[in-house]
């Protein structure tokens, strides 16, 4: 089936230790968002990507890093200096330019304790 | 700076009745308004999306209004049911990345 597969779905961390979440597609898209939502809260998006080996900063992209070395993959890593990573972390794909529609992985929780 | 705002945060509808939600926005260089369904724990779902040369689109029982002068553009739910208890977002794009900028969101509660 197609779509867009986040690991893991649950993520405890302890604080001062970065942690990286996965996001692969496998729907051919060209870009790829990664999106932050706190509960009760809208998302927030942290850094997105349209090729692969380019990204850009979003809204909130402190304390966290992105790669993109293939079109399928865009890792988001957490670093120890995000001051208030607990949160759920979405990821979403688009198709090229010819396509609007935005779709959503079913994304990560994860807990700083 | 919020560039989309979304109203009421929450709403309580009889099963039946009508879930009326608003969005604003303020950049004019957007060119795509969609709107996303999420359930808890789950990523938000597209549910239907406008661009500003029509006024409305409608598919089953969701519309989309939409008033270009006013810069604001709405999501009604028609003969609500309690399978459409969820939180919606509002969201518009441009072209700058196509990337998507969301309201806050609304919990729609639809009762028995």
């Amino acid at each position: 089936d197609g779509g867009i597969t986040q690991s893991p779905k649950y993520l405890f961390r302890k604080e001062g230790q970065n942690v990286t979440l996965s996001c692969e597609q496998n729907l051919n898209h060209d870009a790829m968002y990664w999106y932050r939502q706190d509960p009760g809260q809208g998302l927030r998006l942290i850094y997105y990507s349209q090729i692969v080996n380019d990204f850009q900063k979003g809204d909130i992209a402190e304390g966290y890093s992105v790669s993109r070395e293939k079109k399928e993959s865009f890792p988001l890593t957490v670093t120890s200096a995000q001051k208030n990573p607990t949160a759920f972390y979405l990821c979403a794909s688009r198709r090229g330019s010819s396509g609007n529609t935005i779709y959503f992985g079913e994304g990560s929780w994860l807990t700083v304790v | 700076q919020q560039q989309v705002k979304q109203s009421p945060q929450s709403l309580i509808v009889q099963k039946g009745g009508i879930s009326i939600i608003n969005c604003a926005y303020e950049n004019t260089a957007f060119d795509y308004f969609p709107w996303y369904q999420q359930f808890p724990g789950k990523g938000p779902a597209l549910l239907i999306a406008i661009r500003p040369d029509v006024s409305e689109k409608k598919e089953g029982r969701f519309t989309i209004s939409f008033n270009k002068s006013a810069k604001q553009f709405s999501l009604h739910i028609m003969d609500s049911q309690p399978g459409d208890s969820a939180t919606y977002f509002c969201a518009a794009s441009g072209a700058a990345g196509n990337k998507l900028t969301f309201g806050g969101g609304t919990r729609v509660l639809v009762k028995p």
